[in-house]
């Protein structure tokens, strides 16, 4: 089953304008990832925030964590047009093995010039 | 893309027909893992590899196997295809705490 949820599931902006997605999951976790899948290619993995986190910064990204209400935020500012992807959360769950990550469904950016 | 390959690229295959998918890496990664991608579903774990024979199965192994005879490639196999099996299959590392993805195969159940 999946653990994140992504909303929304599209977004369209316009150039210049912030992004922000959202991923609530249902379980405790070690980290939740963020990633990104370009149409037809591999998901490209952006940024990770651990359990123990508020906040995260990487370049025009900055992700948040809250684990009272287990979700967390993904913001990408100033966005530009090469920003038009799909975007994935992923969670590794706490007290499981192996490393596993549950993805959840995504949420389709997309940026017009 | 951390070394990593898959083949073939692209396959069309008839139901009931066995199909081995291959993901190669170059970098000697301990954890290798097999997702398929569909619409409406985001990405499901098939089975995963923590070493070289030891495997387990993910969220939707049925109709799936998969070996790990040397650490460099990891295989699946659908023992008989069939037309619910039609995805993009993909492959993935882990390094650190992050995973790798390959380029991903897009297979076709006829």
């Amino acid at each position: 089953s999946q653990q994140g949820e992504e909303d929304p599931q599209a977004l369209s902006i316009q150039e210049g304008e912030n992004a922000t997605m959202n991923c609530s999951y249902k379980t405790s976790i070690n980290n939740l990832q963020w990633y990104r899948q370009n149409s037809g290619r591999g998901l490209v993995h952006l940024i990770l925030i651990r359990s123990n986190e508020r906040e995260k910064h990487s370049g025009r990204l900055r992700v948040t964590l809250d684990t009272s209400k287990k979700s967390s935020s993904l913001l990408i500012t100033a966005s530009r047009a090469a920003d038009t992807a799909s975007y994935f959360c992923a969670t590794e769950n706490s007290g499981g093995s192996n490393y596993k990550l549950t993805f959840g469904k995504g949420t389709l950016l997309t940026v017009n010039p | 893309d951390a070394g990593i390959t898959q083949s073939p690229r692209h396959k069309v295959t008839e139901t009931g027909t066995p199909v081995t998918l291959r993901c190669h890496q170059t970098e000697n990664h301990r954890y290798m893992y097999w997702y398929r991608q569909d619409p409406g579903h985001g990405l499901r774990l098939i089975h995963y590899s923590y070493g070289v024979k030891d495997t387990d199965k993910g969220e939707v192994s049925d109709g799936y196997s998969v070996s790990r005879s040397k650490t460099e490639d990891f295989l699946l196999t659908l023992e008989s295809a069939t037309s619910s099996q039609t995805s993009v299959y993909f492959c993935a590392i882990r390094d650190a705490y992050e995973q790798y993805f390959g380029p991903g195969t897009r297979l076709t159940v006829t």
